[in-house]
């Protein structure tokens, strides 16, 4: 159990276009989902904290208007990264908290692979 | 910003030998919880240690922290080729994960 599949698993587009990813639990609810990203040889920096329902809460330093967040149903949230351009290419990671447990349960998503030229 | 810094960056040992990466962080944590993450593929929990215990095992693996010196320890016992991967510490508190710098093990036969 605690499977989270993310759609699609990598991604190319051009610059100036926009791109959606999908993050799904796919046996368990998540009220709060979380998306990462991570550069090459690097550690995974949040982006923000999704809350179904509600707005997305964004860290310092990542711009809101940019990467739109919605976590419109218990199961799925995503985010579409507007207007891409070559700086945004990453490999972007979410995760999910099950609903009604602890504070500590998080389960990652198998990540996605952005490259935009 | 990042909370943990990990040691070594980098760490390569033949199959069978013991691996030991550290990591540090600022601030007060809930728990601590380490993950491996296989070259470009998403994240496997580990295991996580409450501030309250010193020390955790799960198979060969065992954790250890010292909440006085801010620092805790992975350590993978007779390693095998297929413990290549890079490895996380990550402080928890509240809802968030806040995530160490990491450390690339590469395990040779």
């Amino acid at each position: 159990g605690a499977v989270v599949s993310q759609h699609p698993s990598w991604v190319i587009c051009k610059s100036g276009t926009s791109v959606k990813i999908e993050c799904r639990s796919l046996d368990f609810q998540a009220t709060t989902m979380f998306w990462y990203r991570q550069f090459p040889k690097q550690s995974l920096m949040l982006m923000a904290t999704s809350n179904e329902g509600s707005k997305a809460t964004y860290e310092q330093g990542v711009e809101k208007d940019k990467f739109l967040i919605n976590h419109a149903s218990l199961t799925l949230s995503t985010l579409t990264v507007t207007s891409a351009h070559p700086e945004d290419s990453s490999f972007y990671i979410c995760s999910a908290k099950p609903s009604g447990r602890g504070t500590y349960e998080q389960y990652f998503g198998p990540g996605t692979r952005l490259t935009v030229t | 910003s990042q909370q943990g810094e990990e040691d070594p960056q980098a760490l390569s040992i033949q199959e069978g030998e013991n691996a030991t990466m550290n990591c540090s962080y600022k601030t007060s944590i809930n728990n601590l919880q380490w993950y491996r993450q296989n070259s470009g593929r998403g994240l496997v929990h580990l295991i996580l240690i409450r501030s309250n215990e010193r020390e955790k095992h799960s198979g060969r693996l065992r954790v250890t922290l010292d909440t006085s010196k801010k620092s805790s320890s992975l350590l993978i016992t007779a390693s095998r080729a297929a413990d290549t991967a890079s490895y996380f510490c990550a402080k928890g508190g509240g809802n968030k994960l806040t995530f160490g710098t990491g450390t690339q093990l590469k395990v040779e036969l």
